[in-house]
């Protein structure tokens, strides 16, 4: 069964540095989307994207966030310069049509740990 | 978005069947009813959809009355591994934002 894929599983990083979080979605899907999930906390939605524009993003994804799709398999979540709060868990997302967007199905998750 | 309100906890036990109620008071014409259900360090995971009536798969039936402002998750004879939060979502499937709430976190024993 295909699944979406998320690199690195872990990712630890010091307070003011850039990291790029990668993801593969399911391979025919079109509409890809970033969760995060502070923990103890509930998914908080960040943005989604198609046809390599953002669709629609949440407060938190702000000038400090960006998506990107830079082939046909990779999308990617950057932080430019990471904050103590952004430690979370994130997660990225697919779902096939517009027509049902709200089946979505998740990777494993990125730990990101802020120092 | 329609708002949802779900019991913030409930325990079972091994082999019962559990009912998951979820509120939606201001569900929209195009709105459609969603449950996820999410482990420990884990991704959520799709788990049922319907509009009206009754829908059932191979893991759950999802009951929604003929008002639709609220919505039964149930899940025939529980084990262990059904420990987890379960999250109601109710919007438009052509929406790009999604929103979870708290959701429900199920504690099963044994």
């Amino acid at each position: 069964e295909p699944e979406v894929t998320q690199t690195p599983s872990h990712q630890v990083t010091q307070m003011g540095q850039e990291v790029i979080l990668r993801c593969v979605p399911i391979s025919n899907h079109l509409y890809f989307y970033w969760y995060r999930q502070i923990l103890g906390q509930k998914v908080e939605f960040l943005v989604s994207f198609y046809n390599n524009e953002i669709s629609e993003k949440s407060e938190i994804f702000d000038d400090q966030f960006s998506v990107e799709r830079p082939d046909g398999s990779n999308f990617t979540l950057k932080i430019r310069s990471t904050k103590l709060e952004d430690s979370a868990m994130y997660f990225c997302a697919s779902s096939q049509d517009v027509t049902n967007t709200y089946e979505q199905y998740f990777g494993p998750g990125t730990r990101l740990t802020v120092t | 978005l329609a708002k949802t309100t779900q019991p913030i906890s409930m325990d079972s036990y091994e082999g019962q069947e559990v009912n998951i109620t979820c509120s939606h008071n201001n569900i929209a014409t195009n709105d459609y009813i969603t449950w996820y259900q999410q482990f420990p360090s884990q991704g959520p995971r799709f788990i049922i959809q319907g509009y009206k009536t009754k829908v059932t798969n191979e893991v759950a039936s999802l009951f929604i009355p003929a008002d639709r402002k609220s919505s039964t998750l149930s899940l025939p004879r529980v084990s262990l591994s059904d420990t987890a939060v379960y999250y109601c979502l109710v919007g438009d499937q052509g929406s790009f934002k999604t929103i979870f709430g708290a959701g429900t976190r199920l504690f099963v024993k044994a």
